[in-house]
């Protein structure tokens, strides 16, 4: 069945950039989206990237697709304390239609 | 727009009891989703809806698990009897498309059964 992996944690340091990688075993050819939560909240939709293009820019955040490797990145140049927060990518399954979420990459951000 | 509305925020009820969830989704929006999150399986689907109407319910699981949609702004998750197991956060979200366009969730419903 389709697949989406994600790293479990990520520690930064304060103004360093960071990167946070998801890879999928399928996708359809619709949007890809990287949400955010916060403790205590809903998910929030944080960028999204169509699956035709390579790369989408969006302030601080810069979203990567390979679809030749089927992997997606999302990176956060400045990270500050208040983006501390698990991040999920999510992929549309082009078997099934449903938006398949991945495990979630808690960001850390140490001042 | 008030976004996805859900009640309670918290429950806590004991082992056997009937619990409901509520969720009021986002006006004009044609799906209604609900998620169960944990620590250990994450974040999964339970059912979801097109137009108040079923179409997916392969992820509830249990008989114990029943949801509904009597009308375009309000749907329930009914969990009868709860158990110990069944405790998490229960996230519904709404949006215009099945995944064209970005789910938007609700801030939750902590579920703790004793």
């Amino acid at each position: 069945g389709e697949d989406v992996e994600q790293s479990l944690f990520l520690s930064v340091r304060e103004g360093d950039s960071s990167v946070i990688n998801c890879t999928y075993t399928d996708s359809s050819s619709t949007y890809l989206y990287w949400y955010k939560q916060e403790p205590g909240a809903g998910l929030q939709l944080l960028t999204y990237i169509f699956s035709n293009m390579d790369m989408k820019q969006d302030q601080r955040l810069t979203v990567l697709l390979n679809k030749k490797d089927k992997h997606l990145s999302l990176r956060i140049a400045d990270t500050q304390t208040g983006d501390s927060a698990i991040y999920f990518c999510a992929v549309p399954s082009s078997n099934t239609g449903k938006l398949i979420f991945g495990q979630g990459t808690t960001l850390q951000v140490k001042p | 727009d008030a976004g996805v509305i859900q009640s309670p925020r918290h429950e806590v009820t004991e082992m056997g009891q009937e619990v409901t969830l509520r969720c009021k989704p986002i006006s004009g929006h044609d799906y209604l989703f609900w998620y169960r999150q944990t620590m250990m399986r994450g974040l999964e689907l339970l059912i979801y809806f097109n137009n108040n109407v079923p179409i997916d319910d392969s992820g509830m699981p249990e008989d114990r698990f029943s949801a509904k949609m009597p009308n375009a702004s309000f749907s329930t998750l009914k969990i009868q009897p709860s158990e110990p197991r069944d405790s998490a956060v229960y996230f519904c979200a709404s949006s215009w498309d099945r995944v064209r366009t970005p789910l938007h969730f609700g801030n939750g419903t902590r579920l703790t059964v004793t």
